[in-house]
């Protein structure tokens, strides 16, 4: 079974401040995609990152970037220079085959 | 920049009442889905759709679930007979490819149902 897993339901950090969101996951599959998903407050959620499980560099995108642990299963994204429009509930995700496995969620609270 | 669109976005229902909820997908994209968001959980998979008809659908996609996409553009999803548990937020969902080849979701805003 396919399992996503946030420990964190909540967390805020300080305008321009840097703030760590956890993930972890449960597969049994080699070859699969992990995707950060931020869903602002009633809007649609939108992609705000992706990982490929075969390589081994960590992807980023400007003021995001992640740290992929494939042996330890572990899937973090990291907020650099946090700003007041990050708030948002930030979803990890699993992809294999051709369905999508999402966690709970963490909240996250920019604080001006 | 395309998007997809869902209506409504808040719909009341009587528990054992029929429902539609409707998506209009990007245009240029093949694979279509419908999730869904009890209050403080996780958002999860309900169905997926491609060349007109279910590709893959979970547990929670049970007979009071149908989807179809009537039109060439629209995408429903239809509860037959809602009951309380069905309260949720529906996403509707599309992509251009599907599984290892793709990966990326675009979402609509969501429809949230509440059913009395």
């Amino acid at each position: 079974a396919q399992t996503v897993t946030q420990s964190q339901p909540e967390m805020s950090v300080q305008e321009a401040e840097t703030v760590t969101l956890s993930c972890t996951y449960d597969t049994s599959e080699n070859n699969y995609y992990l995707f950060w998903y931020k869903q602002p407050p009633s809007r649609q959620m939108i992609l705000v990152i992706r990982q490929e499980a075969y390589k081994q560099q960590n992807a980023t995108e400007n003021r995001f970037s992640v740290n992929f642990q494939k042996a330890a299963k572990s899937f973090s994204l990291k907020i650099s220079d946090s700003q007041l429009g990050d708030t948002a509930m930030y979803f990890c995700a699993f992809l294999t085959g051709n369905q999508f496995y999402f966690g709970t969620g963490t909240s996250l609270t920019v604080i001006p | 920049e395309p998007e997809v669109t869902q209506t409504p976005s808040h719909q009341v229902t009587q528990m054992g009442q029929e429902v539609i909820l409707r998506c209009v997908p990007i245009s240029n994209h093949l694979y279509f889905y419908w999730y869904r968001q009890i209050l403080g959980q996780k958002v999860e998979f309900l169905v997926s759709f491609y060349n007109n008809e279910i590709s893959e659908k979970s547990e929670i996609f049970d007979d009071q679930f149908s989807v179809e996409r009537p039109d060439g553009s629209n995408f429903t999803l239809k509860i037959r007979s809602t009951k309380l548990e069905d309260s949720a937020m529906y996403f509707c969902a599309s992509s251009e490819l599907a599984g290892r080849g793709s990966g990326e979701l675009f979402f609509g805003e969501g429809s949230r149902l509440t059913v009395l």
